[in-house]
């Protein structure tokens, strides 16, 4: 079946330093790449929309300038935090739509938990 | 407004049925979703309703009303492992978005 492989499971950063996760589709194309953040007891929650090839769409309340997205081919999606900060500590998770099997094509990676001291 | 509703933790008995119900309002509505995830770990997809009905999955079976805006997630013969957090999640529209539940923390006790 379809596999996002999500890059690293876990870092633990330094204040003001930037962590960069990858999210590769490993056997399909990802047209679509969804970013979501889920904080301790929480449900996901959607931060970024990003389309091979175009600009991310940043939902309400999600800076674009601290979190980065590269979506610049079918298998690869970079999540850039920039300036990181204790308050973003979380867990990142992406989820990819595969084209190939339209409604029932959304494959999540593993998660990364990033811790920021 | 969007709004999905579920309740916030359940417990079970091994071996038991148990059903998670999953309340919806959005403005669209193009199927939803259940997924499983285990403390830590990414959502795992379970399920999938666009019609209205039962979807059985050998123990998992998705039921809904889309009518009502009501699905429900039925466990049977609960192991030990399905201890987790059920989350449902609705598709609005064709943007291929999910909007998500705050997840069901299912606790299965011996």
């Amino acid at each position: 079946g379809a596999v996002v492989s999500q890059h690293p499971s876990w870092v633990i950063c330094k204040s003001g330093t930037s962590v960069k996760i990858e999210c590769r589709s490993l056997d399909f194309q990802a047209t679509t790449m969804f970013w979501y953040r889920q904080f301790p007891k929480q449900s996901l929650m959607l931060m970024a929309t990003s389309n091979e090839g175009s600009k991310a769409t940043y939902e309400q309340g999600v800076e674009k300038d601290k979190f980065l997205i590269n979506h610049a081919s079918l298998t690869l999606s970079t999540l850039t935090v920039t300036s990181a900060h204790p308050e973003d500590s979380s867990f990142y998770i992406c989820s990819a739509r595969d084209r190939r099997t339209g409604i029932y094509g959304y494959t999540f990676g593993s998660g990364t938990r990033l811790t920021v001291v | 407004g969007q709004n999905i509703d579920q309740p916030t933790e359940m417990t079970a008995t091994e071996g038991a049925i148990v059903q998670i119900n999953c309340t919806y309002q959005t403005s669209g509505f193009n199927g939803l979703f259940w997924y499983q995830q285990h403390a830590g770990e990414a959502p795992t997809f379970l399920s999938y309703n666009v019609l209205d009905g039962l979807e059985e999955k050998g123990r998992f079976s998705s039921f809904l009303s889309r009518s009502k805006g009501y699905s429900y997630l039925l466990l049977k013969e609960l192991q030990m492992k399905d201890s987790a957090s059920y989350l449902c999640a609705v598709r609005e529209n064709s943007n291929y978005q999910l909007i998500w539940g705050a997840g069901t923390k299912l606790i299965i006790k011996p």
